[in-house]
């Protein structure tokens, strides 16, 4: 069966770090690009990051650039996000999605949600 | 960036009837539109995607239709496992910039 399982988060205050992970099963990992999305508390989805299957390559929104960084490790079929100088505004269920297919950015699999709460 | 917006925010039908929601992209974004659903606590689930084609699994009472600006999602006839709140998405640009709509909620 496929699966993506996520694991951290947690409280942290303002300006401190988190390491989100989520573990992937089922699938070819390094195939895929990996995607987080997150909801802020009664929000919308918002993406977050994405890397690409070899890690080579990664893409954020604006908001996160130069405080979040994504890494995965192929040999172990595990991809992070590295939280940093984190807001009271990144408060969200984060999630990790991978494509419907290789190729697209479509979100066919997701986690089941981690909960970051960014608070003093 | 690409701006989605969704309207309305809430929809409200009666079980066994039609709903349709819409989505509007700020500039074309050709066919790469996708529709997921979400329901209190839980991740989205997808629906379609390449704006027509239905996933894996999904009843054929979910249609998509559209294409550049202006989007459509119709549930044909609601069941009371179809409300819920319902995300557009665009992936058409490269490298990605990946932007939802806002969500319309669809209730009894």
């Amino acid at each position: 069966e496929e699966q993506l399982l996520q694991s951290g988060g947690g409280l942290v205050q303002p300006g401190g770090s988190l390491r989100l992970s989520c573990a992937a099963s089922g699938f070819p990992f390094s195939s895929y690009t990996l995607t987080w999305v997150r909801q802020a508390p009664g929000k919308g989805l918002e993406w977050v990051s994405s890397i690409t299957g070899s890690g080579t390559n990664t893409y954020s929104t604006d908001s996160v650039k130069g405080r979040f960084t994504l890494s995965r490790d192929n040999a172990n079929d595990i991809v992070y996000l590295h939280m940093n100088t984190l807001r009271v505004e990144d408060t969200a269920v984060y999630y990790c999605a991978r494509p419907y297919y290789v190729g697209v950015d479509v979100f066919g699999l997701w986690g089941q949600g981690t909960v970051v709460t960014v608070s003093s | 960036e690409t701006v989605m917006t969704q309207s309305p925010a809430t929809l409200s039908v009666s079980p066994g009837e039609r709903a349709t929601l819409s989505c509007r992209a700020s500039e074309s974004v050709r066919n790469n539109l996708a529709w997921y659903q979400q329901k209190p606590g839980q991740a989205p689930r997808l629906l379609i995607y390449g704006a027509s084609k239905r996933a894996t699994d999904i009843p054929v009472r979910f249609s998509g239709s559209g294409s550049g600006t202006e989007f459509t999602l119709t549930i044909s006839s609601l069941q009371s496992e179809d409300f819920a709140v319902y995300y557009c998405q665009q992936y058409n640009n490269w490298p990605p910039v990946i932007t939802f709509g806002q969500g319309t909620r669809l209730d009894i």
